[in-house]
């Protein structure tokens, strides 16, 4: 299996500019996770999905983030204007539900808004 | 609630023990522990759940103490290559959203 994967792996964008960050989890996995990583607050979920549908979206910091899952082999994270303070590493991660396992994560986009 | 983590930081010379405790201040039904390398992506080590037993492979095994809602990692014997940040995680109820300390970072010398 290929595992998670992200595009970009690296992203630079002036402030104002829309941001999509892609995550195909993998195959069999129902949950899908969106983590945004920085020094100041560590690791933070943002939102996660079960079967395509969003599930508890508490940790999107705006109205300025959305995110999708239209299928279950691929989602995205928006942000749309994007500032300064989002620049972070987004980390996408999947598990597989009915049993308690492990998350793999992607190997994250890291975000810079310049 | 994010869980609590200590210490923060860890120096030990290859071949040395180390324990990275784990506690919050909320009922727990699970706990994952996850090692981080610069610039890589957070790997699953070990899942603790409630009424469970420690797991662990290798040297490197966990508890969780339910009572007190605290977890441990106990590396025995350190090689170089567990030198990373160690994430705990940590879940309330059946549901998904694990919820990480701000991690431990051990580094392993020669």
């Amino acid at each position: 299996d290929a595992g998670v994967i992200q595009s970009p792996r690296h992203e630079v964008t002036e402030m104002g500019q829309e941001v999509t960050l892609r995550c195909k989890p993998i195959s069999g996995h129902d949950y899908l996770f969106w983590y945004r990583q920085t020094m100041m607050r560590g690791l933070e979920l943002l939102i996660y999905f079960n079967n395509n549908v969003p599930i508890d979206d508490s940790g999107m910091p705006e109205d300025r983030f959305s995110a999708k899952m239209p299928n279950a082999s691929f989602s995205t994270l928006k942000i749309q204007p994007s500032e300064p303070r989002d620049s972070a590493v987004y980390f996408c991660a999947s598990t597989g539900g009915g049993r308690p396992y492990g998350y793999t994560f992607g190997s994250g986009t890291r975000l810079t808004v310049v | 609630q994010q869980p609590v983590q200590s210490p923060q930081a860890v120096i030990l010379r290859e071949g040395e023990d180390a324990v990275i405790n784990c506690s919050s201040s909320k009922a727990l039904y699970s706990v994952h522990w996850y090692r981080q390398k610069h610039g890589e992506a957070p790997v699953f080590l070990m899942i603790l759940l409630k009424g469970g037993e420690q797991k662990g492979h290798e040297k490197i095994s966990a508890s969780f103490n339910e009572k007190k809602q605290q977890s441990s990692l106990y590396l025995t014997a350190s090689q170089l290559s567990y030198s990373g940040t160690y994430f705990c995680g940590t879940l309330r109820g059946s549901n998904y959203k694990l919820t990480f300390g701000k991690g431990t970072l051990l580094t392993v010398n020669p």
